[in-house]
């Protein structure tokens, strides 16, 4: 059974500030996924990361992937206010039936602060 | 493109009372999902349609848990009877295909059951 794990799973940060949040998975994937999500809004996909050394950036964010190891990262580059909000990562089911299924992390919360 | 339309977006029911939540996929989306996101915790999928078969359904509690994909377009996920812990935002998500790299997310349905 695939295992999705995040963290940290709560993030403080003042601005400016630099942070990693990093997701290991348990089993082979192709396709590992980071949303956000605002409190009360649905998911809103940042990245889709579909091979080993895949990395790809938007503003303040950078995330890649490493699937030897299993692990994904997400940067964040000199944090602002606008950045709070929860995310996950999320794999995709590597095959069989259940192709297309994503097993999510359990969250990292970011709060940045002034 | 419009997106994942769910409704309602709240509902509030009693414990052992029926609810129903429906969801009309992006136009074109042969893949349907159903998740179960609990407060604090990563979306679980429910269940996985493509058109309007069941690929996954594992994880779907089918003793009160019932979700169908008529036509292959609008579906329709229903709890009878509620229970307590079934108190969870209910996200529906489409793609073109499972093998497709991209899944969008509707608004979502809370779920109160008191």
């Amino acid at each position: 059974e695939l295992k999705v794990e995040q963290n940290p799973l709560f993030l403080s940060m003042q601005e400016g500030k630099n942070y990693t949040i990093y997701c290991n998975y348990s089993t082979t994937s192709d396709r590992l996924y980071w949303y956000r999500q605002d409190p009360g809004k649905s998911l809103e996909s940042l990245f889709v990361l579909l091979s080993n050394g895949a990395v790809k950036q938007e503003g303040r964010l950078m995330a890649s992937l490493d699937t030897k190891a299993r692990l994904s990262t997400l940067h964040i580059t000199a944090a602002v206010h606008d950045l709070s909000a929860t995310y996950f990562c999320a794999v995709g089911d590597a095959g069989g039936t259940s192709y297309g299924k994503l097993t999510f992390g359990q969250g990292t919360i970011l709060t940045v602060h002034p | 493109e419009a997106g994942v339309a769910q409704s309602p977006r709240y509902k509030i029911i009693e414990k052992r009372q029926s609810v129903a939540f429906w969801c009309n996929p992006i136009s074109g989306h042969a893949t349907l999902y159903w998740y179960q996101q609990i407060l604090g915790q990563g979306p679980k999928l429910l269940i996985q349609f493509q058109n309007n078969g069941v690929v996954d359904d594992s994880q779907l509690p089918k003793d009160r848990f019932s979700a169908e994909r008529l036509k292959g377009v609008d579906s329709t996920l229903k709890i009878q009877p509620a229970k307590l812990e079934d108190s969870a935002v209910y996200l529906c998500a489409s793609s073109w295909t499972p093998m497709n790299t991209e899944a969008f997310f509707g608004q979502g349905t809370r779920l109160t059951v008191v």
